[in-house]
């Protein structure tokens, strides 16, 4: 299986200051098809998951363009140009490319 | 507007069985691949099954293979999952979600395996 390894697990964050998530694949994420399939989800606290980015960098529609996805391969980044209070929660990477699909482990956004 | 509401949870003893549900509405459902994901308390998501969207293929993790069956009857725009030989490790609630890429989620239902 594909392991996803996110980084820090935990991110305390000043309002209004960037964050940064990190994800890992321990295989390359690019498909027979040439894409990336590399998304990532917000899961506030109580909520449901709600998907950010898929395909590494595109962003769903409503998500406030603070947030950005870069990174290639089997390296992926996950930016907040400044944290909004609305932005706590816990953040997870998954890839799409490979079966069974997998999770990183999450990232738990708080405000210091 | 894409609605997605699980159903079926609840309290069950390990070794005992559980349907769930997932009614669809405010798309094409027929049209869309679907997956189920699981999350145990206080943990993070796990990704358990994944069925195409006429209901010709479907994968499953491996905690669930030979246990869980994933189906899907696109006349009544509803998804199932139905779990035998339940662990105390199935416990978690339990997500459907749309697309490939998992772009709808509903709100989950709960599932607890105890005796």
């Amino acid at each position: 299986d594909v392991v996803m390894t996110q980084s820090p697990l935990s991110l305390p964050v000043t309002l209004g200051q960037p964050a940064s998530i990190s994800c890992r694949s321990s295989q390359s994420l690019v498909d027979s098809d040439g894409n990336t399939y590399l998304n990532w989800f917000q899961q506030r606290p109580g909520q449901s998951p709600r998907r950010l980015i898929y395909k590494v960098s595109n962003r769903d529609s409503g998500v406030p363009d603070r947030f950005s996805g870069s990174g290639s391969g089997t390296d992926f980044t996950l930016k907040i140009s400044r944290v909004e209070a609305e932005d706590v929660g816990v953040y997870y990477c998954m890839q799409g490319t490979h079966w069974p699909r997998t999770f990183g482990q999450g990232t738990k956004v708080e405000i210091k | 507007e894409v609605q997605l509401v699980e159903s079926g949870g609840g309290l069950v003893q390990p070794g005992g069985s559980l349907r769930l549900s997932c009614a669809a509405s405010g798309f094409t459902f027929s049209s869309y691949s679907m997956h189920w994901v699981r999350q145990a308390p206080g943990k993070g998501l796990v990704w358990v099954s994944r069925i195409k969207s006429d209901g010709s293929s479907t994968n499953y993790a491996d905690s669930v293979k030979g246990r869980s069956t994933i189906s899907r009857d696109n006349a009544k725009n509803t998804l199932h999952l139905q779990m035998n030989s339940l662990r105390a490790e199935d416990t978690g609630v339990y997500y459907c979600a749309r697309s490939s890429n998992l772009d709808y989620w509903g709100q989950g239902t709960l599932v607890t395996v105890s005796s």
